[in-house]
């Protein structure tokens, strides 16, 4: 079955630590996403990816990073100067970047303390 | 710029209840206008989804439809069901940079059905 695929679940880490959250797609989706939610609060958009080996800020990249080496995957980083990391981090894609409806992974809950 | 405003929740209701959850937005130009759904724990699915004004977009026994004079896109159902427990997001596209599509989500209704 095609579908993105984020782990690990719930993650775990103390502050001041990097952390890396993993998105990979089977769908051949150009396009993918990283998305940000906090309780009470819509989905923010951290970073963007349209093509393979290119990236761009979203709202609230700061204390973010990513890769796209590869089609199928956009690793987020979550940094140490990324001042409340604690939130649910949900990745996302599209088949074209001009396409409208995103399909989303089953996100990754990430607690630091 | 642009946004969403959706009521705030939770909506509580009993099934086979009549579920209105409101969506008004601000938009320059003509977005298209989406509703998500996300289950407990779970990632977001589109519910439905309609890209001109009086476009009704339909799935599941919910509906919606685009006003462009009320700038709103209401999500509706008949009769809830307990499994339609969820929240729901309501969502715009507008042009970011590069030319691609972003969306820009509502902060989200939480609801309750109980049986």
């Amino acid at each position: 079955d095609g579908g993105i695929t984020q782990s690990p679940k719930y993650l775990f880490r103390k502050e001041g630590q990097n952390v890396t959250l993993s998105c990979e797609q089977n769908l051949n989706h150009d396009a993918m996403y990283w998305y940000r939610q906090d309780p009470g609060q819509g989905l923010r958009l951290i970073y963007y990816s349209q093509i393979v080996n290119d990236f761009q800020k979203g709202d609230i990249a700061e204390g973010y990073s990513v890769s796209r080496e590869k089609k199928e995957s956009f690793p987020l980083t979550v940094t140490s100067a990324q001042k409340n990391p604690t939130a649910f981090y949900l990745c996302a894609s599209t088949p074209k970047p001009g396409t409208y409806e995103q399909y989303f992974g089953p996100g990754t809950r990430l607690t630091v303390t | 710029g642009n946004s969403v405003t959706q009521m705030e929740g939770p909506v509580t209701l009993s099934e086979e209840a009549f579920l209105t959850i409101n969506c008004t937005y601000t938009a320059t130009g003509y977005p298209s206008l989406f509703w998500y759904v996300q289950y407990p724990g779970e990632g977001l699915q589109l519910l439905l989804k309609a890209t001109k004004a009086d476009d009704k977009g339909s799935n599941k026994g919910f509906e919606a439809t685009y006003r462009k004079e009320t700038t709103s896109f209401h999500l509706e159902k008949g009769s809830v069901q307990v499994s339609d427990s969820a929240v729901y997001f309501c969502a715009l596209s507008a042009p970011g940079n590069t030319g691609f599509q972003k969306l820009v989500f509502g902060t989200g209704t939480r609801l309750l059905v109980s049986p």
